[in-house]
C-alpha cells in the first residue's frame, strides 16, 4: 500500500548508543517530518526537509540530525542517545498545492526507550 | 503565536450519544487549513476530517463533523452515535503558518473515552 513506511517499530538503546529510525514514502511528496510525541503531549516538530538536499530545524531538534538525499527517504539519527529520548516518533509526509489543497501522511510510528 | 488549544484533557461519552470535543486556534495566515485525527491505543494517527479557512460549510466525514466557527476561530470535532471502537486519543492540528513548509502543529490532544 502507498504511504509511509517508519522502521523500525519498537527499539531499546542504551544510553550514548547512536541509531537510525528510517522513513520512505512513496507518494512523491516533496515535504517531509519527524515529530515526537511525549505523554500529555501532541506532536512536536523535530526536523523537516522541503524536498530533496533542503532540511532544517523544527521545535525540538537537539540531539538529532537528519539529511535528504532523495525524495523517498528522510532518515532521522540519534547521534549519543540519552533517557530524554524516549519517546514515540512520526515521521510524515505532506504535499500542498497553490491551490491551497493539502494532505499529511503519517508512518506508523516508533516507540524509543533509551535506558 | 501560532497555536492549537484543546481544553478537555478527558471526555466521557455514552454508547451511540453524541460527543464534541473542542478546538480553539490563533493563526496569522489568513489561508488555513485545520485537520483532526485519532490515535488508538495501537499508537497510529488516523486522519479524521478537513476544514479549509475558505470552505463555505463545515466539513463531514461519516460520524464526523467540524463545527467550523470562524470569527471565534473554533474548530469543534462533532462525533455521532459514539462506538466504543470511538475510545482514542483526539488531536487537532494545523498547518504551520511560516510558509509552505508542510508541517503540522498540534494541541494536546483530549482522550475520550466511550462508556457501553
Amino acid at each position: 500500500n502507498a504511504g509511509v513506511t517508519q522502521t523500525p517499530k519498537f527499539q531499546v538503546l542504551k544510553t550514548g548508543q547512536s541509531m537510525t529510525l528510517q522513513c520512505a514514502q512513496d507518494m512523491n511528496h516533496e515535504y517531509m517530518s519527524w515529530y515526537r510525541q511525549d505523554p500529555g503531549m501532541g506532536l512536536r516538530l523535530i526536523h523537516y526537509s522541503v524536498g530533496a538536499g533542503i532540511t532544517d530545524q523544527g521545535e525540538v531538534p537537539n540531539g538529532y540530525n537528519v539529511s535528504r538525499s532523495t525524495t523517498e527517504d528522510f532518515p532521522l539519527r540519534l547521534l549519543s542517545a540519552a533517557p530524554s529520548q524516549t519517546s514515540v516518533y512520526f515521521c510524515a509526509s505532506s504535499y500542498y498545492s497553490f491551490t491551497g489543497e493539502e494532505g499529511y501522511t503519517f508512518g506508523s510510528g516508533t516507540r524509543l526507550t533509551v535506558v | 503565536a501560532q497555536k492549537i488549544t484543546q481544553t478537555q484533557p478527558g471526555m466521557f461519552v455514552q454508547e451511540k450519544e453524541a460527543v464534541t470535543l473542542d478546538c480553539t486556534y490563533d493563526t496569522s495566515d489568513p489561508s488555513y487549513g485545520l485537520f483532526w485525527y485519532k490515535q488508538p491505543s495501537s499508537g497510529e494517527m488516523i486522519f479524521l476530517i478537513y476544514q479549509g479557512s475558505y470552505d463555505q460549510q463545515n466539513a463531514t466525514e461519516g460520524r464526523y463533523s467540524l463545527n467550523f466557527q470562524k470569527a471565534r476561530k473554533s474548530a469543534n470535532l462533532v462525533i455521532s452515535a459514539s462506538q466504543l471502537g470511538d475510545s482514542a486519543m483526539y488531536f487537532c492540528a494545523m498547518r504551520d503558518d511560516r510558509g509552505s513548509q508542510g508541517n503540522l502543529i498540534f494541541g494536546k490532544g483530549t482522550k475520550l473515552s466511550v462508556k457501553p
